[in-house]
Parts: structure tokens; C-alpha cells; sequence
């Protein structure tokens, strides 16, 4: 089975910091992505890779940077952490570069900003 | 705009009483159209692909079909651990991203 795994469930942050989310694959996948999810809006795409050293913009990239220097590992990068980026934020992975919708997801990393 | 329109919001069913969640969408063009099922705390988890209108595909008490215009998940006798949200997401043609629908939160009750 893929596994997506999130390094932190559970974070709480001050204003201002540097915040990084890490986030690894096991299944040698070539896509993946970050999402944020928040109540009513669905699951918002920030940032997405296809490959090492790759990055692209998703919908709401403001605010946010990603890193890829491995395949197995895509780590999103908050520079300095606002209360507006107080989410659920969820990693995917997905081999088929064209049809990127069959996604594997971790369980997410809860953040909230103070 | 592309846009995906799920409903209802919530839906409430006593286990062993079948329902349809819908998902509507506006897309230049369709690549596929995803189903996922997320419980709570949890990140969303694979169900199913369409690709074209007419298609349907099951797994156990569900069952997705697919139009021009929307998809319906259709739950059949379901039970309690059927609860979670569904979420719908489409891809358009010619865009390597998807649209996520805002969801259907489901609890079913014995």
C-alpha cells in the first residue's frame, strides 16, 4: 500500500514565525502535492511538483514556498505565518502524470497560527 | 469558471435507508471525475474514477454514475461505518489539477 506520511499531526505557531511542513511518499511516485483544507471551501491546491527540483503553483500559492530535493520528499514552507493560515493542510501523491486525480493522501498536518 | 457543486451539505440516514449524494460541474471539458471518501481527522481516501458520461463503477454499498452535467454516489442499505464525508473533485481537459467539491458529510445511525 502507498503511504503518504505528514511529519507533524499538530502544530501551533506564533505569528511571524517559519513554519515547515514535511511530508514523505514510500511508493517512488512522481507527483506531489499540498493542499489545504478548510470548512466550506474544499481542499484548495498551494503548491505541486513532477519531478525533483520541479514546483509549480497551484490556486493559492501567496504566502507559501515548497522544496523538492528528493523524490520521496516535498516540504511546504510557510516564511512568515499568518492567523489567515490557520488550516488543515494535506500532502498527496500520485503516479499517473497526466491523469493526476487518483491521489494518495497523508493525514494531514493541523496548524494553527496564534 | 470551473466549478464543482456538491449536495447536500449533511445528510442524515438511519442505517438501512439507501440515499444519492450529487456532484455538479461546470468544466471546459472533462478528464475524469473523482470520488473520495475522508473521516474525520483524516486525510481523503480513493474511491472511485469516471471518465465518461454513462459510466458506473461500485464498491460494496456504493455505486457512482456519471452525465454530462453531475455524478451522483448512490449508498445502498448503508450501514454506520459508512459515515464520513464524500468529496467529489473533477479534472479538466488540458489542466493537470483538480476541482474538490466542498463535500456531503454522511452519518448514518442504527
Amino acid at each position: 500500500d502507498v503511504k503518504v506520511t505528514q511529519s507533524s499531526r499538530y502544530l501551533v505557531k506564533r505569528t511571524g514565525e517559519k513554519v515547515f511542513l514535511e511530508c514523505v511518499q514510500d511508493m517512488d511516485h512522481e507527483n506531489m502535492f499540498w493542499y489545504r483544507q478548510d470548512p466550506g471551501l474544499g481542499l484548495r491546491l498551494i503548491y505541486f511538483s513532477y519531478d525533483v527540483k520541479m514546483k509549480e503553483k497551484g490556486d493559492i500559492p501567496e504566502g507559501y514556498s515548497v522544496s523538492r530535493e528528493k523524490k520521496e520528499r516535498f516540504s511546504l514552507i510557510l516564511e512568515s505565518a499568518s492567523t489567515n493560515q490557520t488550516s488543515m493542510y494535506l500532502c498527496a501523491s500520485s503516479q499517473d502524470r497526466g491523469l493526476t486525480g487518483e491521489l494518495f493522501f497523508g493525514e494531514g498536518s493541523r496548524l494553527t497560527v496564534l | 469558471e470551473d466549478q464543482v457543486t456538491q449536495s447536500p451539505e449533511a445528510l442524515r440516514l438511519q442505517e438501512g435507508e439507501s440515499s444519492s449524494l450529487n456532484c455538479s460541474y461546470t468544466v471546459s471539458g472533462l478528464r475524469g471525475l473523482f470520488w473520495y471518501r475522508q473521516d474525520p481527522g483524516k486525510g481523503p481516501e480513493f474511491l472511485f474514477t469516471l471518465y465518461s458520461a454513462g459510466e458506473e463503477k461500485e464498491k460494496e454499498r456504493l455505486k457512482a454514475t456519471l452525465t454530462k452535467k453531475e455524478s451522483f454516489l448512490h449508498i445502498t442499505a448503508p450501514k454506520p461505518e459508512d459515515s464520513a464525508t464524500y468529496l467529489c473533485a473533477v479534472q479538466p481537459g488540458g489542466y493537470n489539477k483538480l476541482i474538490f467539491g466542498a463535500g456531503t458529510r454522511l452519518a448514518v445511525h442504527p
